[in-house]
C-alpha cells in the first residue's frame, strides 16, 4: 500500500500565477483533506472533500480551491498566488464511516517568488 | 473557538532519558486525540490516538499519551528517548463524528532536540 501520495515534491511559482497540486488517498480512504503548513507552524485546516463536494472550509480565501473526483483523488488549486501562500501543502486521507485518523501524505513545497 | 496548546517550543534531552511532551487543548467538548510526528521536509506521521476508552494510549515508537479531562490534557511520554526520535512532535483535536479524520486543529509544535 502506497499510502497518500502527492505531486509534484516541489513547486515553483510567481506571484499571480495559478498552482494545482494533486493528492491520492490511501487505499480505502474516500475522504481527502488539505493543510497549508508555513514554515515554523502547524498545519492549518483548508478544506475537505468527502463525494465529490467540499465538506468542511477552514478560514481560506476563495483563491483556494479544490476539486475531487470519482476515484477520491483529489486536487487544490491556489490562484493570484502571493508570497504568503509560500508553505508546505499537505494532503491527508481518511475513511468517513470508519474510526480513522488521518493518514498524512509527505507533502507538496510550494515556492512563490 | 477550538485551540491546542504546546508551551514548550524546543525541548532537549540526552539520549536514554525520558520525555513528556506538554499539550492542552481547548474545545467545546471531548474532542480525539492525536499526536504526530514531522521529520525534516516530511509529512506527518501517526504517532497514537485518543478516541474513547483506557485513557492511556500506547503508540508507535514506544510514545505513549494520556488523556486528562479534568486537566484538558494530552501528554505524550517515553520512557528512554533514542537519538532518531529527534524530529518535530506535532498534538492535534478534531470533532467527535462520523469519522475520526475529519478538520483536526494542530499546535504550534515542539522540536526536540537529541544529545548524544
Amino acid at each position: 500500500d502506497a499510502g497518500v501520495t502527492q505531486s509534484p515534491t516541489h513547486l515553483i511559482k510567481t506571484r499571480g500565477q495559478q498552482v494545482t497540486l494533486r493528492c491520492s488517498p490511501k487505499s480505502g480512504h474516500d475522504t481527502v483533506s488539505w493543510y497549508q503548513q508555513a514554515l515554523g507552524q502547524g498545519p492549518q485546516f483548508i478544506f475537505q472533500y468527502y463525494e465529490e463536494e467540499e465538506r468542511q472550509r477552514g478560514n481560506f480565501p476563495d483563491r483556494f480551491s479544490g476539486h475531487q473526483f470519482p476515484n477520491y483523488s483529489s486536487e487544490l488549486n491556489v490562484n493570484a498566488l502571493l508570497l504568503g501562500d509560500s508553505a508546505l501543502y499537505l494532503c491527508a486521507s481518511s475513511a468517513d464511516r470508519a474510526l480513522t485518523p488521518s493518514i498524512f501524505g509527505p507533502g507538496t513545497r510550494l515556492t512563490v517568488l | 473557538a477550538q485551540s491546542v496548546t504546546q508551551p514548550d517550543i524546543h525541548i532537549t534531552v540526552s539520549e536514554g532519558a525520558s520525555l513528556e511532551l506538554r499539550c492542552n487543548y481547548s474545545y467545546g467538548a471531548t474532542p480525539y486525540l492525536f499526536w504526530y510526528v514531522q521529520s525534516p521536509g516530511q509529512g506527518l506521521q501517526l504517532l497514537l490516538k485518543y478516541f474513547s476508552g483506557d485513557t492511556l494510549v500506547q503508540g508507535i515508537k514506544g510514545f505513549e499519551a494520556e488523556f486528562k479531562r479534568s486537566q484538558s490534557s494530552f501528554n505524550l511520554r517515553k520512557p528512554s528517548v533514542h537519538w532518531s526520535d529527534a524530529a518535530e512532535y506535532f498534538c492535534a483535536v478534531g470533532p467527535r463524528n462520523t469519522g475520526g479524520g475529519n478538520k483536526l486543529t494542530f499546535g504550534t509544535g515542539t522540536q526536540l532536540k537529541v544529545e548524544l
